[in-house]
């Protein structure tokens, strides 16, 4: 049992380019959330779901798209990178009411 | 809608107690806890759901006052493997995620 995994572990990128975060569990969870950490901060959300096909934004979407074609990927999606999109991105799972989010390892983004 | 900790760092000689408080504007369904090692992801320490309810894991414990919005994390005896940052999300009601506070750096020393 896994639980939350996410690829790549690290990663540098020059400004302007893209890249997809990935975020696969399998613990068949319906909630999945994306959070960036700047240092010494908490945890922001940017994307969640709800469910397969079902997205909303969070508190700091902009520069990043999400989707949700299957229960257990929820891959994030940066275009056009940027200085300030430079953190440590976290994605979590959880099927709410009293449950705990699970989080991945997260992926150490650098943009240069 | 981000909830507010105090004390933002706190060190501890082994031993020792500390409380934990997270305070939010909104009113809430649950409260989480969580605790991050330096480089780590958050791990879970405990959901409090309305009610009040006071819940304990070992010699971590913590409660919620929903009339105020306030949650207080409880470490007594602290053991060097406590230190880290420990955050709380909010859910407000009607929510479907978390809002986390920006932590509490314990450190405990011998």
């Amino acid at each position: 049992n896994a639980g939350v995994t996410q690829t790549p572990k690290f990663r540098i990128l020059k400004i302007g380019q893209s890249m997809t975060l990935q975020c696969t569990q399998d613990m068949n969870h319906n909630y999945m959330y994306w959070y960036r950490q700047d240092p010494g901060m908490g945890l922001k959300l940017i994307y969640y779901s709800v469910g397969a096909g079902i997205t909303d934004k969070g508190e700091v979407p902009n520069g990043y798209n999400v989707s949700r074609s299957t229960t257990e990927d929820f891959p994030l999606r940066l275009e056009l990178a940027a200085p300030s999109q430079t953190s440590v991105y976290f994605c979590a799972s959880t099927n709410w009411g009293d449950q705990p989010q699970h989080f991945g390892d997260g992926t150490r983004l650098s943009i240069l | 809608q981000q909830p507010v900790q105090s004390p933002q760092a706190v060190i501890l000689r082994e031993g020792e107690d500390a409380v934990i408080n997270c305070s939010s504007s909104k009113a809430l369904y649950s409260v989480h806890w969580y605790r991050q090692k330096h480089g780590e992801a958050p791990v879970f320490l405990m959901i409090l759901l309305k009610g009040g309810e006071q819940k304990g894991h070992e010699k971590i414990s913590a409660s919620f006052n929903e009339k105020k919005q306030q949650s207080s994390l409880y470490l007594t005896a602290s053991q060097l493997s406590y230190s880290g940052t420990y955050f709380c999300g909010t859910e407000p009601t009607g929510a479907n995620n978390l809002f986390f506070g920006t932590g509490t750096r314990l450190t405990v020393i011998p």
